[in-house]
């Protein structure tokens, strides 16, 4: 069984679309995080939720919008996609002060 | 907030030889620090974390060491094997309002070559 699992693995769109990524994790963890990865490989993260409350919310455009409906979901929303979008996106969850546990990545690429 | 300083960002070594990864961190508050290995096309994956009650500790070829009053930690990787070879990330986190939030070093590639 797959502990953090996100779909799709890769995303390819055109500028100005709207797409989402879905997460889901079966660990039982109450925290849930997105993080980007840029084309540097650095690694950054902008939204957390805990128990589907949004508690990290980094500098990050307003086009992101992160939904978790459950503790076990946490789904990220992208309008109006820009080039600068593209990137990998990974979705983490933790529980307590554990490391996280990360889903395999949606490489999205904005064309 | 906090920053995450990681050296070097490239690092190769022979096979057999040790490897030794640095990460300063500026943020007193933080004392969770784990250790991620990242192989191409894959995700971060935990490979040894510290906690800062704790000066050093191991699991079998890999060891981290944590000095709080300089605010550094290292990684420490003995026998490096060929499949050692990715990328490897420190981070740092603490308590309260930023819970769970891990900061990133910029990143080390390690190549191991046999």
């Amino acid at each position: 069984d797959t502990a953090v699992s996100q779909t799709p693995k890769y995303l390819v769109t055109q500028m100005g679309n709207d797409k989402s990524i879905k997460c889901e994790q079966n660990l039982g963890h109450d925290t849930m995080y997105w993080y980007k990865q840029d084309s540097k490989k650095f690694l950054k993260i902008m939204f957390s939720y805990n128990n589907k409350e949004l508690i990290i919310n980094e500098t990050v455009p307003n086009r992101f919008s992160p939904k978790s409906p459950d503790k076990a979901h946490l789904n990220l929303h992208i309008n109006s996609l820009e080039l600068g979008d593209s990137a990998v996106y990974f979705c983490a969850s933790s529980q307590g002060m554990v490391g996280s546990f990360f889903g395999q990545g949606t490489r999205l690429t904005v064309v | 907030g906090e920053n995450v300083e990681q050296h070097p960002s490239t690092l190769s070594v022979q096979e057999g030889d040790s490897a030794v990864i640095k990460c300063t961190y500026s943020d007193s508050a933080s004392n969770y620090f784990p250790w991620y290995k990242q192989e191409l096309g894959k995700r971060p994956q935990l490979i040894i974390d510290i906690r800062s009650n704790v000066g050093e500790k191991k699991d079998q070829r890999i060891a981290v060491t944590l000095n709080k009053t300089a605010k550094h930690f290292s990684l420490h990787i003995t026998e490096t094997q060929p499949e050692d070879s990715a990328v490897y990330f420190c981070a740092a986190s603490g308590e309260g309002t930023s819970y769970g939030k891990l900061t990133f070093g910029q990143g080390t590639i390690l190549t191991v070559h046999p």
